[in-house]
């Protein structure tokens, strides 16, 4: 499967607790989107990637949030100290490029925060 | 600040009827809009691509305007199948290269057989 994958498909924690959600982009696109997805709502951006470098970072993304890509290549978005309200589905979409061109989604990482 | 609103309500048709959804915003000068399909569960799956200065596209079954003045889409699905139901994102992308997108909050379709 040469498409976007994200690991893992499900997480469940505790409050406080911190995690770590990666995703493998399309081997060669270069841009790489993180999104925030809540029920009955479209998906919210939150970060994005062109290679290696950090190109905007959304308000939604607080200080407890931290996302890499390291060496242009796959990514990984961590939450410090969970709190309920970061309950959601976290997407990730690579695209060749920016601007008006296809994103390509993943099938998201589903957070629970207990 | 910018908003998009689509159908708030499902969208419910007849197997073989067009199904037509709506994507309205303010706020907002976007360079080009895009739908997407996204069954539960799952993430969203690009559909269709319209440019600001492009009135209409299609591909196969869907149609897709596109009328800066209204600042309005439509999305048409020409005799619905079943299994084309499904929640459709709009979303609109800006001018400047970042590719960063703004969806709608989606439209749940029920194609009934």
């Amino acid at each position: 499967d040469t498409g976007v994958s994200q690991d893992p498909r499900h997480k469940i924690t505790k409050r406080g607790q911190n995690v770590t959600f990666r995703c493998d982009p399309i081997s060669e696109h270069n841009r790489l989107y993180w999104y925030r997805q809540t029920l009955g709502q479209g998906p919210e951006f939150l970060t994005y990637f062109q290679n290696e470098a950090q190109l905007e970072k959304s308000r939604l993304l607080s200080d407890r949030f931290s996302a890499e890509r390291p060496k242009g290549s796959f990514s990984t978005l961590e939450i410090q100290r969970t709190e309920q309200g970061d309950s959601a589905m976290y997407l990730c979409a690579s695209s060749l490029g920016g601007g008006a061109t296809e994103a390509f989604f993943g099938q998201g990482t589903r957070l629970t925060v207990v | 600040s910018q908003k998009i609103e689509q159908n708030s309500e499902a969208l419910n048709i007849q197997e073989g009827k067009t199904a037509t959804l709506t994507c309205n915003y303010t706020n907002y000068s976007p360079a080009y809009l895009q739908w997407y399909r996204q069954d539960p569960g799952r993430g969203p799956v690009f559909l269709l691509l319209i440019r600001e200065n492009e009135k209409e596209k299609r591909k196969e079954r869907l149609k897709v305007t596109f009328d800066t003045t209204l600042k309005q889409s439509l999305f048409h699905i020409t005799a619905s199948q079943p299994a084309d139901s499904a929640t459709y994102l709009c979303a609109l992308g800006g001018s400047g290269n970042t590719g960063k997108l703004i969806f709608g909050q989606g439209t749940t379709l029920q194609v009934k057989p």
